[in-house]
């Protein structure tokens, strides 16, 4: 089964506005990786939380972690429409060959 | 450095024909993903391969799928005789030996269409 669900599926916003999507897990995890990806496009590395971490920032993009919860949240701050994209995480697993168990994803779509 | 290094961008394929991606994957590193996306989903796991040795392949189908990385070369993703549900996107990633907490580095995929 999927390890990481992410929610909203879709979510449309203005540009100026604040964009935040929610990722949650099921098992334990090494860390939990975001990922950006633009329409017919590969995968942008976003940012990466260790499981002992509980928030990180680079730039706009705010992350957290709750591992009493298996869930995360991926916080863009003054979206632009350039960050119409979709947005996925990942989970590293303990123990595991360093595969990615990634989301379905989440379609933002920042309106000029 | 070059990124991950996927061929053909674009593949098209009819059914009942094989289908042969190829990955380099980043200077340096020597372990290889494979993922697949489906339309509209997220990427799922298929192999995880090192130099000439398939580590995990709990993501492969069992049948018509198959993928190597030799010792010179490619990783490789072959598919035979392939289906049109095999249409999809197909994503490497490579990461170094020891890769603990850091990030997996994608290739820009390759989009298989079967006609």
């Amino acid at each position: 089964s999927q390890q990481g669900e992410e929610d909203p599926q879709a979510l449309s916003i203005q540009e100026g506005e604040n964009a935040t999507m929610n990722c949650s897990y099921k098992t334990s995890i090494n860390n939990l990786q975001w990922y950006r990806q633009n329409s017919g496009r590969g995968l942008v590395h976003l940012i990466l939380i260790r499981s002992n971490e509980r928030e990180k920032h680079s730039g706009r993009l705010r992350v957290t972690l709750d591992t009493s919860k298996k869930s995360s949240s991926l916080l863009i701050t003054a979206s632009r429409a350039a960050d119409t994209a979709s947005y996925f995480c990942a989970t590293d697993r303990p123990s595991n060959t360093g595969k990615l168990i990634f989301g379905q994803g989440t379609t933002l779509q920042v309106k000029p | 450095n070059a990124g991950v290094m996927q061929n053909p961008r674009h593949l098209v394929r009819r059914r009942g024909q094989e289908a042969r991606l190829r990955c380099s994957p980043m200077k340096g590193h020597s372990h290889v993903y494979w993922y697949r996306q489906l339309p509209e989903e997220g990427l799922k796991f298929m192999v995880y391969l090192q130099k000439e040795n398939i580590i995990d392949e709990s993501g492969m189908p069992k049948e018509r799928f198959s993928a190597e990385f030799p010792k010179e070369g490619p990783s490789i993703l072959r598919i035979q005789q392939v289906v049109r549900g095999d249409s999809a996107a197909y994503f490497c990633a490579s990461s170094p030996k020891d890769r603990g907490n850091t990030e997996a580095f994608f290739g820009q995929g390759t989009r298989l269409t079967v006609v």
